[in-house]
């Protein structure tokens, strides 16, 4: 599969521990977002990179949360001290900064904070 | 700030019958707008997509969406629905610009009953 991959598919975790997700975009991509869906909504956009630099970051982006894309390659969503309310899948995505809008979504990484 | 409405969460067809998903933006510049499609267990997907030109864009599987700037709409439509159309269905919009991001609706759940 030459797709977006994400992991872990899913989290379980306790109030206040930290999670890392994992993307994996497709090679050619020089563009990764990150997106959260709750139940009944549409995704909502978190932050996105073009290359290593993250050049947006929504406000929905608290302070326990930081991305990175070291390399350009891969990226990782890290949340500290994780609360109730980030239970959520989180999506990660790929393009080519031409295809705008034209994104290609991995399958998610649910996040479930018990 | 830029946003779509969805006008229905939920809609349930018999097969055969036809479809019209309703969507609005609020941007009064130029945007690019899309459908993104998500079959039970699967990753979004792109269906398909109007940047310019003619109004009425044609996607996979039959589904085609109208622009109509006047009316800031871009409704979904599909004259004769199947089994396996049932999914959700994001209607999203990007603004024309290399540094924007896709903001999403909520989205749409279709269910086609056979």
């Amino acid at each position: 599969d030459t797709g977006v991959s994400q992991d872990p598919r899913h989290k379980i975790t306790k109030r206040g521990q930290n999670v890392t997700f994992r993307c994996d975009p497709i090679s050619e991509h020089n563009r990764l977002y990150w997106y959260r869906q709750t139940l009944g909504q549409g995704p909502e956009f978190l932050t996105y990179f073009q290359n290593e630099a993250q050049l947006e970051k929504s406000r929905l982006l608290s302070d326990r949360f930081s991305a990175e894309r070291p390399k350009g390659s891969f990226s990782t969503l890290e949340i500290q001290r994780t609360e109730q309310g980030d239970s959520a899948m989180y999506l990660c995505a790929s393009s080519l900064d031409r295809e705008l809008g034209g994104y290609t979504f991995g399958s998610g990484t649910r996040l479930t904070v018990v | 700030a830029q946003s779509v409405s969805q006008h229905n969460h939920h809609v349930i067809l018999s097969e055969a019958a036809s479809l019209e998903l309703g969507c609005n933006y609020s941007y009064g510049g130029t945007v690019n707008l899309f459908w993104y499609v998500q079959y039970p267990g699967q990753h979004l997907q792109l269906l398909l997509k109007y940047f310019s030109g003619d109004p009425l864009v044609k996607g996979i599987k039959g589904f085609e969406a109208e622009f109509i700037k006047s009316k800031f709409s871009f409704n979904l439509r599909k004259p004769s629905v199947q089994w396996s159309d049932t999914a959700e269905y994001f209607c999203a919009v990007i603004l024309n610009s290399g540094y924007s991001t896709l903001t999403f609706g909520k989205g749409t759940m279709l269910l086609v009953s056979p």
